[in-house]
């Protein structure tokens, strides 16, 4: 059972442009989320996090929004760079513990 | 800083032989160590949590029998998946964590590929 969910697999951004990755979640239990990167042939990489008690964190070109209602969250990457081209992941847990990951999100960004 | 090694990077084993994938962690003591397995066009899967000097904890459906996590010092944790088969086959990967980082200090290790032929 997927409590975690990317449903767009792919996303083609031109540089300079704005990303955004959408996530969704199923258990209301969650309340620590995170975004990772992920290069081929790589391990992921951390990117940025949010708890429940905020709606929005921000990290230079990164900003994750919840909305904890709608059991969604989303990641912009402003502006999108070409080096920024990775699968994105996000991972949800109700502990900060043990993470549930999404399926990931390739990300393009054209040059 | 922070880093994880993980390896083997990829291995060929053969059914029914037994495969160790380590996990070091290089500048850091890593008090709970998590092992994911990812199987194509599927997210990655928590398999089992572990502490250092404690047994593990297994995810529902995971063989602790089968897949055998050690987490004896605060820089290395290993899985060993004994009596491997074709349905093993899979990317696994580490994931790190120290006491100090709170609830958002993860760092994982670069993955191994097992394929059991």
């Amino acid at each position: 059972d997927q409590q975690v969910k990317q449903n767009s697999p792919s996303l083609s951004v031109q540089e300079g442009r704005i990303s955004i990755l959408n996530c969704d979640y199923t258990n209301s239990m969650f309340d620590y989320f995170l975004w990772y990167k992920k290069y081929p042939a790589e391990g992921p990489t951390f990117l940025i996090s949010i708890s429940s008690i905020k709606d929005k964190n921000e990290d230079g070109r990164f900003t994750v929004f919840l909305n904890k209602s709608a059991k969604h969250l989303s990641l912009h990457i402003v502006p999108s760079q070409p080096g920024d081209s990775a699968v994105y992941f996000c991972a949800a847990s109700p502990t900060g513990n043990q993470f549930y990951f999404g399926t990931g999100t390739s990300l393009t960004v054209i040059p | 800083g922070a880093v994880v090694s993980q390896h083997p990077s990829w291995v060929i084993c053969k059914s029914g032989t037994s495969v160790k994938i380590e996990c070091r962690s290089l500048d850091f003591q890593a008090t709970t160590m998590f092992w994911y397995r990812q199987f194509p066009k599927q997210s990655l899967m928590l398999m089992a949590t572990s502490n250092e000097g404690s047994k593990a904890t297994y995810e529902q459906g995971v063989e602790k029998d089968k897949f055998l996590i050690n987490h004896a010092s605060l820089t290395l944790s290993t899985l060993t998946v004994t009596s491997a088969h074709p349905e093993d086959s899979s990317f696994y990967i580490c994931s790190a964590r120290a006491a100090l980082w709170g609830n958002y200090g993860y760092t994982f290790g670069s993955g191994t590929r097992l394929t059991v032929v």
